[in-house]
């Protein structure tokens, strides 16, 4: 059964803090995927990253950086926590590019509130 | 322009009825995929239904079908014998292929609708 992990269901965090939300997915998926979802706005994509190491830029990437060291992980930074990111993020991993048929796996969310 | 249109933020259905949410799509890409997705107030995202631009029947998986009108660029869920726990949020999400018009193959997800099953 494929399997997408996140660190925090919920985290608190005060502003100006380093944040790291973790993603683990067992599914040797190459795609992994961080996403913001706010009310109103659906899901908005941060990153994504077609293998280890390699990272792409998606629709909202300011404020935030990855990390992918190994291909089962893929980490989202805040460098610097503002209130403005408050949001919930999900973590989400396919298989593979080429097509249209890969569907996303995702997460349970990580509720991040910065005060 | 947005590329997803759920045009429908809430609705409602009894218990036991069907119900069709909608979604329409705007691509110039010939090979494409739609999804949809329901979202829990756990928060979690379920993939329910894939139709491809190329598919000739309408997608079905179990009471979840898939209404795609290629012309007239919409995909719309439609839900059979609704149950209490098909209360959600609703995703309608659509993947271009690589490449094209500089697309990622990415998903692209609508703003959602929120789904309430009435007892």
């Amino acid at each position: 059964d494929v399997k997408v992990t996140q660190s925090s269901r919920y985290l608190v965090k005060r502003t100006g803090e380093k944040v790291f939300l973790e993603c683990v997915q067992d599914m040797d998926h190459e795609n992994m995927f961080w996403y913001r979802q706010d009310p109103g706005l659906g899901l908005r994509l941060i990153y994504f990253s077609y293998d280890v190491k390699m990272k792409e830029k998606g629709d909202i990437p300011e404020g935030y950086s990855v990390s992918r060291e190994k291909k089962e992980r893929f980490s989202l930074i805040l460098e610097s926590a503002s209130t403005n990111q408050t949001s919930m993020y999900l973590c989400a991993s396919s298989l593979g590019t080429s097509g249209t048929h890969y569907e996303q796996y995702f997460g349970p969310g990580t509720r991040l509130t910065v005060t | 322009a947005q590329k997803i249109t759920q045009t429908q933020p809430g609705m409602f259905v009894q218990e036991k009825e069907a119900v069709t949410l909608d979604c329409t799509y705007d691509t110039s890409d010939p090979s494409y995929g739609l999804f949809w997705y329901k979202q829990p107030s756990s928060g979690e995202m379920i993939f329910l239904i894939y139709q491809g631009s190329y598919d000739q029947q309408n997608a079905t998986e179990g009471r979840y079908s898939l209404n795609f009108q290629k012309a007239r660029k919409s995909a719309n869920l439609v839900i059979s014998a609704s149950q209490l726990g098909d209360s959600a949020m609703y995703f309608c999400a659509m993947r271009e292929a690589p490449g094209y018009g500089g697309s990622q193959g990415n998903l692209i997800f609508g703003k959602g609708t929120k789904l309430s099953v009435k007892p």
